[in-house]
């Protein structure tokens, strides 16, 4: 079972540049996140999805984009690349959203460094 | 806005002994509660989850649930340098946002 896969691993920007970060899941989940974490620091949610067609903002979402053209894809999108975007990016699915919903399946992450 | 605090750490403990973590949820709404582990450089996995006041065993782990105290906790016995991560404790609400944890180092 893959899970959540995330690609790139890594990846070095310049400033102003744009990129796109993948994420898919096969678990046919509904529900998919994607989290920022600076170092020393939490968790901070960008934009989720109740399913495909349906996003919304998180906590941080502004200099980012998403869309879910899928069930299983969640393509979360950088433009204009700053060096405040430097960070690592997770995505994660869960099968169902509310109260019980903290059942999380995180991807490996994607370490972004913007010079 | 429902809130979480983790309430202890940095957490320093020898092996062998236990380590304690707690949180506590603003929102007397929460009905479920989770603990997830990350290790330096990893993504967080899910170790616990909670719905019932009272303990839930887990090998090693055990978490413990009063809603009315509105806190959780996690102990980690015969702790192992392998437990040496940081602690997370979700808030309970449909945007899951986490707070910065608790970092947990083992002494060998």
């Amino acid at each position: 079972n893959a899970g959540v896969t995330q690609t790139p691993k890594f990846r070095i920007l310049k400033i102003g540049q744009s990129m796109t970060l993948q994420c898919a899941q096969d678990m046919n989940h509904n529900y998919m996140y994607w989290y920022r974490q600076d170092p020393g620091m939490g968790l901070k949610l960008i934009y989720y999805s109740v399913g495909a067609g349906i996003t919304d903002k998180g906590e941080v979402p502004n200099g980012y984009n998403v869309s879910r053209s899928t069930t299983e894809d969640f393509p979360l999108r950088l433009e204009l690349a700053a060096p405040s975007q430097t960070s690592v990016y997770f995505c994660a699915s869960s099968p169902r959203l509310g109260a019980g919903a903290n059942v999380l399946t995180f991807g490996a992450g994607s370490r972004l460094t913007v010079l | 806005q429902k809130e979480v605090e983790q309430n202890s750490g940095p957490l320093s403990v020898p092996e062998g002994a236990i380590a304690s973590l707690n949180c506590t949820y603003s929102d007397r709404g929460s009905q479920s509660f989770f603990w997830y582990r990350q290790y330096s450089g990893k993504s967080p996995e899910l170790i616990m989850s909670i719905y019932s006041n009272g303990d839930k065993e887990d090998g090693r782990f055990t978490a413990q649930l009063n809603k009315a105290s509105q806190y959780v906790s996690l102990l980690i016995r015969d702790s192992q340098p392998s437990d040496s991560a940081t602690y997370l404790c979700p808030r309970d609400d449909y945007k899951l946002s986490f707070g910065a944890g608790t970092t947990v180092t083992v002494r060998a």
